[in-house]
């Protein structure tokens, strides 16, 4: 079993659409969680951290539920540049990072 | 300000000949991590050197790999000899804050695609 799992897609969504990524991880002792994005043949940048409480950052939410050890992504009023790949990623300390395999967003005109 | 470069973007090399990647991270980073994807797979750890010391080196495949950063300030990763199944993008990350047990946001490189033929 991975340590983080994602749901691959690729998510083809039109213009405007809301998209929700969702993320599972095995780890209990994980510290801290992020969302981060990949475009293609570049490196991860951070798009977000992720709290217990939820946060939000314009269109982008997201969400931790530490009990059922599981991370989501929401993505308002999709733009044609949100197309990337997202990875889920979990620090399980001193930055030594766990990445999911990445859900690839694929937003049409 | 430059953020983490690495050399060279693209090798192609034989298998059982010998690579040196190198990364230069942002500057007064104490934390530098490499890590590597291979095709089909997820990013994954290999290494964390604060300043020039290894923090943490669980994630090296086996002991053809060999990471050093003297002084503390850039890094290399050698391949020795080389195996096919060594071929991805080596990816070098760099971060600032070094207390306890989160080193802040990591910042990436473009990565060091690595082809073994």
């Amino acid at each position: 079993r991975k340590e983080v799992e994602q749901d691959p897609g690729p998510f083809n969504v039109p213009e405007g659409a809301t998209v929700a990524f969702n993320c599972t991880y095995s780890n209990s002792a994980s510290q801290s969680f992020f969302w981060y994005r990949q475009d293609c043949r570049k490196e991860p940048k951070l798009l977000m951290s992720v709290y217990s409480s939820g946060n939000e950052d314009g269109r982008f939410t997201a969400q931790l539920n530490r009990a059922s050890q599981y991370i989501s992504l929401l993505i308002r009023d999709s733009k044609l540049s949100d197309s990337a790949t997202y990875l889920c990623v979990v620090n399980m300390g001193w930055g030594k990072l766990i990445f999911g395999q990445g859900t690839e967003l694929s937003v049409k005109p | 300000e430059a953020g983490v470069t690495q050399f060279p973007s693209h090798s192609v090399i034989e298998k059982g000949q010998t690579v040196t990647l190198r990364c230069d991270p942002i500057s007064g980073h104490d934390n530098l991590y490499w890590y590597r994807r291979v095709m089909g797979k997820e990013i994954k750890f290999l290494l964390h050197f604060v300043k020039e010391s290894k923090q943490d080196e669980s994630g090296m495949p086996n002991n053809r790999f060999l990471a050093e950063r003297t002084g503390g300030t850039y890094s290399t990763l050698k391949v020795q000899p080389a195996e096919l199944e060594d071929s991805g993008v080596y990816f070098c990350a760099s971060s600032s804050n070094s207390l306890g047990g989160y080193a802040g946001e990591l910042f990436f490189g473009e990565g060091s695609r690595l082809t073994v033929l």
